[in-house]
């Protein structure tokens, strides 16, 4: 079946533009997360959603970063004013529902991300 | 905090040679995921570990879970070039949320 889908696959903004990134994860997968890689980096978490409710946004670096999913399937990610800074490759990510117990977490499977560059 | 560290951050090797990757927590790990990314793709999982001492194979791939649940290791055996990427572990979160901390990564390039 389709995997994670990404849009746009590249963003090329300038400085103090706002920017939204779209996810569309697997039909079924009621998690969903936004990672955010820098080049050399490994992903660095932004927020997950549990069905339409933000579960952990901890991971925004600040409020310029907002994301929704009003139906618990697709997601948004809102960048107000951006900074040059902001720029890296924004990831998605979804997964099934936990099973297995406490200690386990189901494997998540990533989209191929949208790279935005500030200007 | 919430990071784990991988070493080496990069590794050269030559077509059939072993590679090893470390990643090490300062807390205790309710459970680790590897993911490997090739150039210029996603993560893609590999494996997860949860039980203490725990070995999984596939195929030449061998992976660890320490006995204190505070590291863990990934082992290839005799490198092909399809191997190539960036290999990272991850930690799940605490609390129960099923957000991952990625580790820095091991960059690995094989010499054919």
């Amino acid at each position: 079946g389709a995997g994670v889908s990404q849009t746009p696959s590249n963003k090329v903004t300038e400085k103090g533009k706002y920017v939204e990134l779209r996810c569309d994860p697997i039909s079924g997968h009621t998690a969903l997360y936004w990672y955010r890689q820098s080049l050399g980096q490994g992903p660095e978490f932004l927020i997950y959603f549990q069905g339409t409710g933000a579960a952990d946004d901890s991971g925004l670096p600040n409020d310029r970063f907002f994301a929704v999913r009003p139906e618990g399937s697709v997601s948004t990610l809102k960048i107000q004013r951006t900074e040059r800074g902001d720029s890296a490759v924004y990831l998605c990510a979804s997964s099934s529902p936990r099973a297995g117990g406490q200690s386990s977490y189901n494997e998540q499977f990533f989209g191929p991300g949208t790279r935005l560059t500030v200007l | 905090g919430q990071q784990v560290m991988q070493i080496p951050q990069y590794q050269h090797v030559q077509e059939g040679e072993d590679f090893t990757t470390y990643c090490n927590s300062s807390t205790t790990l309710s459970n680790i995921q590897w993911y490997k990314q090739r150039p210029g793709g996603h993560p893609v999982f590999l494996i997860q570990l949860v039980k203490s001492g725990e070995v999984k194979k596939q195929k030449r791939l061998t992976f660890q879970f320490g006995e204190a649940k505070k590291n863990s290791s990934l082992h290839i055996t005799a490198t092909q070039t399809t191997d190539v990427g960036t290999y990272f572990c991850a930690r799940g979160q605490q609390t129960g949320a099923n957000n991952l901390f990625f580790g820095t990564g091991t960059r690995l390039t094989v010499i054919p």
